[in-house]
């Protein structure tokens, strides 16, 4: 099992460039997630999805785009990249809660150090 | 929504004291209270959590205590060593006791000096 994979890991983007994160999974995860790190902020969720063909907004998902079209992906769209959006961002994926698997344990992947110039 | 209050930001130990680092939640319908630690550079990685009908758990060296009625809940490590170094983050979960719905706290850069 790979777990998490993120890809890229550093990307440099000027100021209204879009990209997208990549994020896969390969331990049949039906929760998949968003997380943007900053210093002294912690783990803000951008956005989340439960199933594929499922998502939904976290905490801070102004200026980011998801889809779900399969378990195993959920990719992070920046349409028009802004200086506040420089970060670290983690993609983590778990069991669901209400199946028996569930321990609650988040697998995160190792994240992408994004600069937006 | 939830919101997790983590104290301190900073802690700084003696190589072989204890550390104690504490975090208050606000939505009494939260069940589940994990802890993660992440070393500079990499991943946070889960190293131990509690759910609401237990009051204290324990895993070799770091332990974890909740007070539902305070809304609070630690995480106690003994005898630290210098891999004990790293930012931990408290993160808590309304009305399941999943991964999904965690808010996380702040985060504290623990320092333990030699």
């Amino acid at each position: 099992n790979a777990g998490v994979t993120q890809t890229p890991k550093f990307q440099v983007l000027k100021t209204g460039q879009s990209m997208t994160l990549q994020c896969a999974q390969d331990m049949n995860h039906e929760y998949m997630s968003w997380y943007r790190q900053d210093p002294g902020m912690g783990l803000r969720l951008i956005h989340y999805s439960v199933g594929a063909g499922i998502t939904d907004q976290g905490e801070v998902p102004n200026g980011y785009n998801v889809s779900r079209s399969t378990t195993e992906d959920f990719p992070l769209r920046l349409l028009s990249a802004a200086p506040s959006q420089t970060s670290v961002y983690f993609c983590a994926s778990s069991y669901l809660k209400q199946g028996a698997r569930s321990t609650g344990e988040l697998f995160f992947g190792e994240g992408s150090r994004l600069t937006v110039l | 929504g939830e919101n997790v209050e983590q104290h301190p930001s900073t802690l700084s130990v003696q190589e072989g004291d204890s550390a104690v680092i504490k975090c208050t939640y606000s939505d009494s319908a939260s069940n589940y209270f994990p802890w993660y630690k992440q070393e500079l550079g990499k991943r946070p990685q889960l190293i131990i959590d509690i759910r609401s009908n237990v009051g204290e758990k324990k895993d070799q060296r770091i332990a974890v205590t909740l007070n539902k009625t305070a809304k609070h809940f630690s995480l106690h490590i003994t005898e630290t060593q210098p891999e004990d170094s790293a930012v931990y983050f408290c993160a808590a979960s309304i009305g399941g006791g999943g991964a999904d719905g965690l808010t996380f706290g702040k985060g504290t850069h623990l320092i333990i000096q030699p």
